[in-house]
């Protein structure tokens, strides 16, 4: 295990509901992400925050809402989700950038069902 | 954009055999960071090795290695005296002048005892 933590680990939530999912770093990084990893689908980067500062919003539908109150923790809030929004949601975070390279280390991720 | 391509979706390989992963990429930029992560089954991702664009020399890992082909814009990953806890998923990933990583849609990798 990385130092990089995800809760809850399994989520069920039907589509109306409104749920957050949590990730916290205990490596000191300063930037963290959000992915969505689907099935035969290459993973898709949502979020980029560094600093607290929201730096990419992929084109992400607002039923999908970040949170970033400080460089440990970083937040998805859902709600009004689709079942097509069933998926993995990886939660990662990167040490400052050294030369350009920032090198990101995966929390376990959020196995996200919508009924 | 910058888009990541690995063309086998599945590869198997016998126990302390070699095995050889495709990546291909297609970038602009002359500046950027390759690397290789691996998922096994319901376990975190995990970075297995790094490439850094401006360096000639094919990084390793002790088993595992990459051929590195900028031109080419290729970057394979060979495991060497493969071991069953190298099955997994295997993801190609590319950086460029951002914190973006771009992905390639995986290899599942199966090691036969």
């Amino acid at each position: 295990e990385t130092g990089v933590t995800q809760t809850p680990r399994h989520l069920v939530m039907g589509m109306t509901n409104k749920k957050s999912l949590k990730c916290e770093q205990h490596l000191g990084h300063n930037a963290m992400y959000w992915y969505k990893q689907s099935a035969k689908k290459p993973l898709e980067l949502m979020f980029v925050y560094n600093f607290k500062e929201q730096t990419e919003n992929n084109s992400v539908p607002s039923r999908f809402s970040p949170e970033c109150p400080n460089s440990s923790h970083l937040f998805l809030h859902l709600h009004t989700l689709q079942p097509e929004d069933s998926a993995l949601y990886l939660c990662a975070s990167s040490p400052p950038s050294r030369r350009g390279l920032y090198e990101q280390y995966f929390g376990p991720g959020t196995r996200l069902t919508v009924t | 954009a910058q888009t990541v391509t690995q063309s086998q979706p599945e590869m198997s390989v016998q126990e302390a055999e070699t095995v050889t992963l495709s990546c291909t990429y297609d970038t602009s930029e002359s500046d950027y960071y390759l690397f290789w992560y691996k998922q096994p089954p319901s376990r975190q991702m995990i970075l297995v090795i790094r490439q850094e664009a401006y360096k000639q020399q094919n990084a390793t890992e002790n088993r595992f290695s990459v051929n590195f082909q900028k031109a080419a814009k290729s970057f394979s990953l060979k495991i060497s005296d493969s071991q069953l806890g190298d099955a997994a998923m295997y993801f190609c990933a590319y950086q460029g002048g951002s914190e973006k990583l771009v992905f390639g849609k995986g290899t599942k990798l199966t090691v036969n005892p």
